[in-house]
């Protein structure tokens, strides 16, 4: 099993550009999670989706679309790169043993590097 | 405002120390995970409890419901055990996150 695997590990992008952001998981789990990793923070819950076919806004939503057409795929989406989007973000995903999510492990992926220039 | 607090922020040890992270948190949670970044960025768990006391080989985490702050101890540290240290108190439909405690352990 890959796990949470993430595409790009590394990007730069120039003010204005676009661009998405690539997870996949293997272990057929439900909940996906999509974070972004400043310095000096904790890491900060962008989107989240509980299902193939459904997304919610995190904490940090603006400048952000994501979309979940497959339940092992969960992209996100950066329309007009902004220099405060220049971030490290993660992806996770966990299995749904019901009862909300505290109770459930959070698998990540290795993190994409996005500077914004 | 900030839910969660870990102290300290930073701590060196001597290999074979113990070592001890603490967490505070404002919310009421339904369960508390402890997560460990590795130098390379890579996010694993380590533990989620919701009372009592767990252990993992040399790590062990405590939590007080009551008193709101959960412990993680590393016995015998070793320098692969140098990391960042991450809490997250989870609410049962949201996880706050803490700053981390970055850990570095001399040979």
């Amino acid at each position: 099993n890959a796990g949470v695997t993430q595409t790009p590990k590394f990007r730069v992008l120039k003010t204005g550009q676009s661009m998405t952001l690539l997870c996949a998981q293997d272990m057929n789990h439900e909940y996906m999670y999509w974070y972004r990793q400043d310095p000096g923070m904790g890491l900060r819950l962008i989107h989240y989706s509980v299902g193939e076919g459904t997304t919610a806004k995190g904490e940090v939503p603006d400048g952000y679309n994501v979309s979940r057409l497959k339940k092992q795929n969960f992209l996100l989406g950066l329309e007009s790169a902004a220099p405060s989007q220049t971030s490290v973000y993660f992806c996770a995903s966990s299995y749904n043993r019901g009862g909300g999510t505290g109770y459930d492990e959070q698998f990540f992926g290795p993190g994409t590097r996005l500077t914004v220039l | 405002k900030n839910e969660v607090e870990q102290s300290p922020q930073n701590l060196t040890a001597q290999e074979g120390e113990f070592i001890t992270i603490n967490c505070s948190y404002s919310v009421g949670i339904s369960a508390l995970h402890w997560l460990q970044q590795h130098p390379g960025g890579g996010i694993v768990s380590l533990f989620m409890l919701s009372s009592g006391k767990k252990k993992h080989g040399r790590l062990i985490a405590t939590i007080n419901i009551q008193e709101k702050h959960s412990s993680l101890h590393i016995t015998a540290s070793h320098p692969r055990d140098s990391a960042v240290y991450i809490c997250a108190p989870n609410t049962g439909n949201q996880f706050y996150f803490g700053t981390g405690t970055s850990l570095t352990v001399i040979p």
